[in-house]
């Protein structure tokens, strides 16, 4: 069975610090990997995405991918009170694999 | 330009009733899918749908049913609502990029429906 794996966290980081996030997936045959925001009591929103091994930097956010080691991580820098809310990791596979596998989420608290 | 849109919002069930959760989709997405979510587990894959006249069985199948009405609607359907099935419902739509790699876009979800079995 394919799993994605996520600390659940709560991860607490001061306003401004930088959050990191991480993300272990079992299938090494595995090609698109995304990050979702999801706020409570609401559904997940695409933060980012990221298909090649490297970084992918996107304003506040950059997601990082190591395909050797099947991780992928989400760097938050000067977190805001606003960017509290569960961040879930998805992952598919390559061709006719069309389902995203999700992991259960890091759930993010930044204090003032 | 709506996305994907999700009927009801909020639904209470009696044991042993049936409904029916709508969803559907303007971006003309070829793979659609209905996930359940409950506190500490997470998303989890109830049947998927990868283009239009298939549906497939996900991780927890038992006690719903699908239909892939066309391109543009997925439904789920309880047939014997059970407390174990109270949970938020979410529906979400993607698509497969063309080319070589055939990767694929992100899903795109509903709002979600809040189903309370009692």
């Amino acid at each position: 069975q394919k799993e994605v794996e996520q600390n659940s966290g709560p991860l607490s980081v001061p306003e401004g610090a930088i959050a990191s996030l991480n993300c272990t997936y079992s299938d090494r045959v595995s090609q698109s990997f995304f990050w979702y925001r999801q706020y409570s009591g609401k559904s997940p929103e695409l933060i980012m995405s990221i298909y090649s091994n490297g970084d992918k930097e996107d304003g506040r956010f950059t997601a990082q991918l190591n395909k050797a080691s099947q991780y992928v991580s989400l760097l938050i820098r000067d977190s805001q009170p606003s960017d509290s809310a569960t961040y879930l990791c998805a992952v598919k596979g390559p061709g006719g694999s069309y389902i995203p596998t999700f992991g259960r989420g890091t759930s993010l608290i930044v204090h003032p | 330009n709506a996305g994907v849109t999700q009927t009801p919002k909020f639904q209470v069930l009696k044991t042993g009733q049936s409904m029916t959760l709508q969803c559907a989709q303007d971006m003309n997405h070829n793979s659609m899918y209905w996930y359940r979510q409950d506190p500490g587990m997470g998303l989890r894959l109830i049947y998927y749908s990868a283009s239009e006249g298939t549906t497939d069985k996900g991780e927890v199948p038992n006690g719903y049913n699908v239909s892939r009405l066309n391109k543009r609607e997925f439904s789920l359907r309880l047939e014997s609502a059970a407390p174990s099935q109270t949970s938020v419902y979410f529906c979400a739509s993607s698509e497969r990029l063309q080319g070589p790699s055939s990767m694929n876009t992100e899903a795109f979800f509903g709002q979600g429906t809040r189903l309370t079995v009692v």
